[in-house]
């Protein structure tokens, strides 16, 4: 049972390149997340999906951009790296949005931007 | 300010301690709240659910005061294993907020 997976879990980058992570899941959950953690700020939400087709902003959404493209899957895409975005990324899903539903995470991918 | 605040520590205890890490929230409407476990350079894990009326799992005691806006947990009989930063965890709305973290240390 893999849970949520994420790829990749390394990667660097050169100021202004692009790249895509992916991340997914075989819980067949409906709702998806995007987190980032930095040292000292905690996990801040990216972006998020209620359910296949819907995406939205979370609190730091400004760089990013994200893609349902189905139940199982949600990319994060950054479309010119800057090195505010080196960090942690987290995906995460969940049975259901918000309340009483806990978060299951991925391994987390690990980004540096140079 | 963030929605959840904790005390990040570091809270240091000998094995065999009792330790407790409270959690206030800012959004009186929050309506679910969890505690996550994050060991070092891992993914957070759930630890338990937090229910209004206080909930026990093993060791784990999960308790929340809906009038104080606060969450508490509280960790009898420490383990080594302990050892990880504890992330408090509070609903509203659409996605969870997550605190800081507060980071303990259990000692031989």
């Amino acid at each position: 049972n893999a849970g949520v997976t994420q790829t990749p879990k390394f990667q660097v980058l050169k100021t202004g390149q692009s790249m895509t992570l992916q991340c997914a899941q075989d819980m067949n959950h409906n709702s998806m997340y995007w987190y980032r953690q930095d040292p000292g700020m905690g996990l801040r939400l990216i972006y998020y999906s209620a359910s296949e087709g819907t995406t939205d902003k979370g609190e730091v959404p400004n760089g990013y951009n994200v893609s349902r493209l189905n139940k199982r899957e949600f990319s994060l895409r950054l479309e010119s790296a800057a090195p505010s975005q080196t960090s942690v990324y987290f995906c995460a899903s969940s049975g259901r949005t918000g309340r009483n539903s806990p978060l299951h995470f991925g391994n987390g991918t690990r980004l540096t931007v140079t | 300010r963030k929605e959840v605040e904790q005390d990040p520590g570091p809270f240091n205890v000998p094995e065999g301690a009792t330790v407790a890490f409270n959690c206030t929230y800012s959004n009186s409407a929050s309506q679910s709240f969890f505690w996550y476990r994050q060991d070092c350079r891992k993914e957070p894990k759930l630890l338990m659910s937090v229910y209004s009326s206080g909930n026990e799992d093993g060791r784990f005691t999960a308790q929340l005061n809906r009038a104080s806006q606060y969450i508490s947990l509280l960790i009898r009989d420490s383990k080594l294993s302990d050892s990880a930063t504890y992330l408090c965890v509070g609903s509203s709305g659409y996605a969870l907020n997550f605190g800081k973290g507060t980071s303990l240390l259990v000692t031989p």
